[in-house]
């Protein structure tokens, strides 16, 4: 299995780009989770599915942030416009039996 | 928030010696879990506990559970220098499938 899987692992954009970043979760896994983490605020839970189906999305920070999951295997989140503050490292993670697999994360930074 | 707090926040010990670190939470929980993450990597399940226990092992970790302190600690006995990471608590709301995470432990172990 090659666990959970994230791309791009790293990424450097200019302010206002739009930016997409991209999760395969495990096979078999039904909710997957997106996180940010940064030195000041931590580990920051952004947004969740359950089945494909978007269940709590009260982290995500703005009307920039957007994430999809339109199957079982893949997930988005784009944030357009970008800003500096969105300069973070995003986690993708999914789960099975309560337990979080986590990908190893998109380093973004926004110039 | 429902974010956890750990303490203490950095932690620096002798190889072979043992290490514990705290978690508080705020809400009824439905269960505990706590993850490690090396530098610049995801974070790595360890262990989860159930709110109707107490304690519970795997390895050389322990962990206990006091649900009326709305507390835990993770204990890593006879400590080695590959257990130096950054743990993370994460609770689960009762009634919900969200995984909050604690502002971590940073470990050390000097060989």
């Amino acid at each position: 299995d090659a666990g959970v899987i994230q791309s791009p692992r790293h990424e450097v954009t200019e302010m206002g780009q739009e930016v997409t970043l991209r999760c395969k979760p495990i096979s078999g896994h039904n909710s997957l989770f997106w996180y940010r983490q940064t030195m000041m605020r931590g580990l920051e839970l952004l947004i969740y599915f359950n089945n494909n189906v978007p269940i709590d999305d009260s982290g995500m920070p703005e009307d920039r942030f957007s994430a999809k999951m339109p199957n079982a295997s893949f997930s988005t989140l784009k944030i357009q416009p970008s800003e500096p503050r969105d300069s973070a490292v995003y986690f993708c993670a999914s789960s099975v039996e309560e337990k979080l697999f986590f990908g190893s994360g998109t380093q973004l930074s926004v110039l | 928030s429902q974010q956890g707090e750990e303490d203490p926040q950095a932690l620096s010990i002798q190889e072979g010696e043992n290490a514990t670190m705290n978690c508080s939470y705020k809400t009824s929980i439905n269960n505990l879990q706590w993850y490690r993450q090396n530098s610049g990597r995801g974070l790595v399940h360890l262990i989860l506990i159930r709110s109707n226990e107490r304690e519970k092992h795997s390895g050389r970790l322990r962990v206990t559970l006091d649900t009326s302190k709305k507390s835990s600690s993770l204990l890593i006995t006879a400590s080695r220098a590959a257990d130096t990471a950054s743990y993370f608590c994460a609770t689960e709301a009762s009634g919900t499938y969200k995984y909050i995470f604690g502002t971590g432990t940073r470990l050390k172990v000097l060989a």
